[in-house]
């Protein structure tokens, strides 16, 4: 079974620092990886797609990169806002019909 | 913007009763999922449906649960009994599907259910 391993599970930092969530997956197979959003009692949020022939996607301050050799992505979020306080949660999906396999998330953070 | 629509958003119900949820998913989403996320972990998929037909109900507890997408557009998903350990938030996804990469999922805001 494909096993989803996020690292931190918690992270806690003052505005403006740049952070970096990291996610990790067993499954060798890969058809994308996505990373999503999800404030506190509601649904996900899609934050960035990346197709297995990719090795990164930018929207924004956020960026997400792939590697596949080792079996992990990287979420950097660039110059950190409250706003940005929620879970970040990514995704593997094995191949074009795969089932999603997530992460337990990282719960983020920002204090003024 | 589209938003997949879910309800109830909450549900409290005492064990061995019946539960049902609602989705509505993006108008021309062809994939419908239901996801199950109890607290602290991330969603795991209970039912993938393309159009009408169920593509992975794999991990769908089918003694208790069931899933419909009759017309290929809304879904209902059913517990009977519902037990204690069902309590967690589900959460219906729908994507335009197919083979063409553009498998973002668009999740719905939820239904959070409390068994007692």
């Amino acid at each position: 079974k494909q096993e989803v391993t996020q690292i931190p599970a918690a992270l806690s930092v003052p505005e403006g620092e740049n952070l970096v969530l990291n996610c990790s997956f067993t499954d060798s197979a890969i058809y994308n990886l996505q990373w999503f959003r999800q404030d506190p009692g509601k649904g996900l949020t899609s934050l960035l797609l990346i197709q297995s022939s990719q090795r990164e996607q930018t929207s924004g301050r956020l960026n997400a990169s792939l590697d596949k050799s080792s079996g992990r992505s990287t979420l950097y979020i660039a110059a950190s806002q409250p706003g940005d306080s929620a879970t970040y949660l990514c995704a593997h999906r094995g191949s074009t019909l795969g089932r999603l396999y997530f992460g337990r998330g990282t719960q983020l953070t920002v204090w003024p | 913007e589209a938003e997949v629509a879910q309800s109830p958003r909450y549900k409290i119900t005492e064990k061995s009763q019946a539960v049902a949820f609602w989705c509505d998913p993006i108008s021309g989403h062809a994939t419908l999922y239901w996801y199950r996320q109890i607290l602290g972990q991330g969603p795991e998929l209970l039912v993938q449906f393309q159009d009408e037909s169920v593509v992975d109900d794999s991990q769908l507890p089918k003694d208790r649960f069931s899933a419909e997408r009759l017309k290929g557009v809304d879904s209902t998903l059913k517990i009977q009994p519902a037990e204690l350990g069902d309590s967690a938030m589900y959460l219906c996804a729908s994507s335009i599907g197919g083979v063409s990469g553009a498998n973002v999922l668009t999740f719905g805001a939820g239904s959070r259910l409390t068994v007692l």
